[in-house]
């Protein structure tokens, strides 16, 4: 039974291509996240949201764009693709304030 | 914010061998988590570990929050401890913020 589940685990799209990438979450926490990882394996906080705020790493274009349909669930949309964008990309999730964060398995997300 | 760094970058050993990983963090802390990042790219997470000392088989994890530093035992290596160890700390609004990872391999 996977506590953080992300689909799809490969993505390949063209340049100028929009893509999402979905996030649920079985664990009842409150806080989910986003994570880039690039090419030097550094993990970098994309997007934090719970229900009560969204907090936005500042370096993040806004061609990307986390939606939450529920408490379960924060999808990750990214508009007009560039080569750029191509690493892997986490879910995440804690409640917040414990913050034991549990990780979804990845998407590797090429642009062509 | 919080900076996390972990050393060494790179480790080589011989299987069998022991280790121990170094992550230190800027601020006070009230958790501190263990990661290990397998050659096929999942997160695992090794130890949830805000103070004091922890064992899980041939890993083991303490941290010392007043000195503002945790360390990763991993003893007898064996060629699937291969991969990538990240330690994160929370940052600003608890967000978990990583470290570089300390890139291991253990040759058979």
């Amino acid at each position: 039974d996977t506590a953080v589940s992300q689909t799809p685990k490969y993505l390949v799209t063209q340049m100028g291509n929009d893509k999402s990438i979905k996030c649920e979450q079985n664990l009842g926490h409150d806080t989910m996240y986003w994570y880039k990882q690039d090419s030097k394996k550094f993990l970098k906080i994309m997007f934090s949201y719970n229900n009560k705020e969204l907090i936005i790493n500042e370096t993040v274009p806004n061609r990307f764009s986390p939606k939450s349909p529920d408490k379960a669930h924060l999808n990750l949309h990214i508009n007009s693709l560039e080569l750029g964008d191509s690493a892997v990309y986490f879910c995440a999730s804690s409640q917040e304030g414990v913050s034991e964060a549990f990780f979804g398995q990845g998407t590797r997300l090429t642009v062509v | 914010g919080i900076q996390v760094e972990q050393s060494p970058p790179d480790l080589i050993l011989q299987e069998g061998a022991n280790s121990t990983l170094r992550c230190n963090f800027s601020d006070s802390v009230n958790n501190l988590q263990w990661f290990h990042q397998n050659p096929w790219g999942q997160l695992i997470n090794l130890f949830y570990i805000p103070s004091g000392t922890k064992q899980n088989g041939r890993l083991s994890a303490t941290t010392v929050a007043t000195e503002r530093y945790s360390l990763l035992y991993i003893s007898s290596s064996q060629t699937t401890d291969s991969g990538v160890y990240f330690c994160a700390a929370p940052g600003g609004s608890y967000i978990p913020t990583f470290g570089r990872g300390t890139s291991l391999i253990v040759h058979p």
